[in-house]
């Protein structure tokens, strides 16, 4: 079962913008996590927001988490074209280290 | 770096041939897991496994089977390949407690013809 989904599907940018992804879950989490993944290769750990968390940075990355409304974001400030990629969630349940990923938003970032 | 190996990165089978896919980590973690991601469908659990000798089915087990005789390695198997089954295998291992992100290995992409 897909735990979380990803908004949009498909995202297009220009360089130096910023990129905003939505990931929304349907029950409670430990925490959320986000993963990229390049064409044709595996997913890369991006990082992790526990569910007493509200907001989170890494480098560009700052990731929110509202649990009332089971909803996380994740934003890229000042995307580059190396960026390009796919964007997953993927959530914890509370019963254990499983996770349940989201479909995932393709990112493009025009040079 | 730690590391998470998947055996071949392209593999072609024919229909009915038994399939095996290796995974290996070098990183001591407990939980293995198969993954096959497909367009539309996002990543669907297969198989998963928190001890040597030990496995839970995840959500898509029909036509799989696995093996975990060491901690470090986890192999996947499709005892009769079907066509259904081309897709994208992706291995990933953790800790044993939660909170802690996966590590993937690269991926096979099987094509069963």
């Amino acid at each position: 079962s897909q735990q979380g989904e990803e908004d949009p599907q498909a995202l297009s940018i220009q360089e130096g913008e910023n990129a905003t992804m939505n990931c929304s879950y349907k029950t409670s989490i430990n925490n959320l996590q986000w993963y990229r993944q390049n064409s044709g290769r595996g997913l890369v750990h991006l990082i992790l927001i526990r569910s007493n968390e509200r907001e989170k940075h890494s480098g560009r990355l700052r990731v929110t988490l509202d649990t009332s409304k089971k909803s996380s974001s994740l934003l890229i400030t000042a995307s580059r074209a190396a960026d390009t990629a796919s964007y997953f969630c993927a959530t914890e349940g509370l019963s254990g280290s499983r996770l349940t990923f989201g479909e995932g938003t393709q990112l493009t970032v025009n040079p | 770096d730690v590391k998470v190996t998947q055996s071949s990165r392209y593999l072609v089978k024919r229909t009915g041939e038994k399939v095996f896919l290796e995974c290996v980590q070098d990183m001591d973690h407990e939980n293995m897991f198969w993954y096959r991601q497909d367009p539309g469908l996002g990543l669907r659990l297969i198989y998963f496994s928190y001890d040597v000798k030990m496995k839970e089915k995840g959500d898509i087990p029909e036509g799989y089977s696995v093996s975990r005789e060491k901690k470090e390695r986890f192999s996947l198997i499709l005892e009769s390949a079907s066509t259904n089954q081309t897709s994208m295998y992706l291995c990933a291992s953790s800790v044993s407690q939660g909170g802690y992100g996966y590590t993937f290995g690269s991926g096979t992409r099987l094509t069963v013809v």
